[in-house]
Formats: C-alpha cells, sequence, structure tokens
C-alpha cells in the first residue's frame, strides 16, 4: 500500500510569489491533513477535510492560504502570495475512520507524508 | 488550554540501555494520545496510540508508552535503546474541545542521541 506523498519535496520561493503544494493521501482515506511546523516550534495544525468538504479550517493562518480537495482525492495547498513568516515543513496526513457496532466513528491514526520544506526569500 | 510539553530538547542515552521520553498533557476530558517519530529526512511516523484500555501501549520497533491519568503523562519507553532509534520523537493528543475534531496538539519535540 503506497503512502502518503507530497510534492516538491523542497521549494525556494521569494516573498510575494505563490508555491502550490501538493498532497495524494493513502487511497480510500477521507480524512485529509495539512499541518505546518516552522522551525523551533511545534507542529500546528492548518485544516481537515473529509473527502472534498473543509471539516476544520481553524488554523489557517489567513487568506493567503487556500486549500482545495477536488474530488476528495488529492489536494492542493496555496500559498499567494508567500511571505517570509510562510517558511516551514508542511505536512500532510491521512486517516480513515471505522465505523463499528456501537456507531460512531473510532479514531484512527493518521498517516503523515515526508513534508514539503518550504523557504520564502 | 489543551496543550502537549515534551520537557526534554535532548535526550542521550547509551546502546543497550532503556530509554524514556517524556511527554505530559493538558485536556479536557479523556485523552487520546499518540507518538511519532521522525528520522533524519524522512516523514513522521506512527509509533503508537492510547485511546482506551490497558494503560500500557506497545508499538512500533520495540516502543512502549504508558498512559499515567493521575500525572497526565504518557512516557515513550523502549528496554534496551539501538542507535538506529536514533531521531525525532513527537508526542502528540487529540484536541477534544469540538465535537468531531480531528486534529492533534502536538509538543515540541524530543532529540533522542543514542550513543554506540
Amino acid at each position: 500500500e503506497a503512502g502518503v506523498t507530497q510534492f516538491p519535496s523542497h521549494s525556494v520561493i521569494e516573498k510575494g510569489q505563490t508555491v502550490t503544494l501538493r498532497c495524494d493521501p493513502i487511497s480510500g482515506h477521507d480524512n485529509l491533513y495539512w499541518y505546518r511546523r516552522v522551525m523551533g516550534k511545534e507542529i500546528k495544525f492548518l485544516l481537515h477535510f473529509v473527502k472534498e468538504s473543509k471539516q476544520d479550517e481553524s488554523g489557517m493562518p489567513n487568506n493567503r492560504f487556500l486549500a482545495e480537495r477536488t474530488g476528495g482525492t488529492y489536494s492542493t495547498l496555496k500559498v499567494q502570495p508567500a511571505e517570509l513568516e510562510d517558511s516551514g515543513v508542511y505536512f500532510c496526513a491521512s486517516s480513515q475512520d471505522i465505523w463499528g457496532l456501537a456507531g460512531g466513528p473510532s479514531y484512527n491514526e493518521q498517516f503523515f507524508g515526508p513534508g514539503t520544506r518550504l523557504t520564502v526569500l | 488550554a489543551q496543550s502537549v510539553a515534551q520537557p526534554e530538547d535532548q535526550v542521550n542515552v547509551a546502546e543497550g540501555n532503556p530509554l524514556t521520553v517524556k511527554c505530559t498533557y493538558s485536556v479536557s476530558g479523556n485523552p487520546y494520545l499518540f507518538w511519532y517519530v521522525q528520522y533524519p529526512n524522512r516523514g513522521l511516523q506512527f509509533l503508537l496510540k492510547y485511546i482506551t484500555g490497558d494503560n500500557l501501549v506497545k508499538g512500533s520497533y520495540g516502543f512502549e508508552a504508558e498512559f499515567n491519568k493521575s500525572q497526565t503523562s504518557f512516557h515513550l519507553k523502549k528496554p534496551s535503546a539501538l542507535v538506529s532509534d536514533s531521531a525525532l520523537y513527537f508526542c502528540a493528543v487529540r484536541d477534544m474541545q469540538a465535537g468531531n475534531n480531528r486534529k492533534l496538539i502536538w509538543g515540541l519535540g524530543t532529540s533522542l542521541a543514542v550513543n554506540p
């Protein structure tokens, strides 16, 4: 089974430019997450998709960030225009709920991609 | 506010010795707790989780963690460290504030160095 993949692995852009990051989740996983780790700080949640719908985007820093998941498969995260403070490692993760006999989904672990290291100069 | 603390930036241990990487948490309700590991130039790999049941959880690569509700801790342990265990370890807890929330709250990470 292929894991979560992310593209590109590294991106170096200048302030004011646009960058688009891509994430391909594990096939069949309805849940897709974006996280970011700024150097020296904790990993922070950005948003969560369930299929193509944004379930929770409370962690998106501002309106320069736009995430999409058309068709409920891969997702893109666009930063436009990029600022210096956007530099960091962007992680994507996916998970799948399992519906048990008691009703309601179990909470399963998230599987992470290798990350995209974004450097804004 | 919900949070995770990993009080040690770095842990050094000799190969063959037991290792402990500490994690404490603060959440409302019963916590869902996770450990992940990041090897150099790699993504985050899931190690183990505690959701309910036995307080001692066994995971990948011989790691285990003990959930202690009274101390709000979830320390990661391994009886005998390997040089290949050297990596960055992250503790995380599910955000329980909103109903169907699935986001994780993370510690800062602990760098584990196992010396030969």
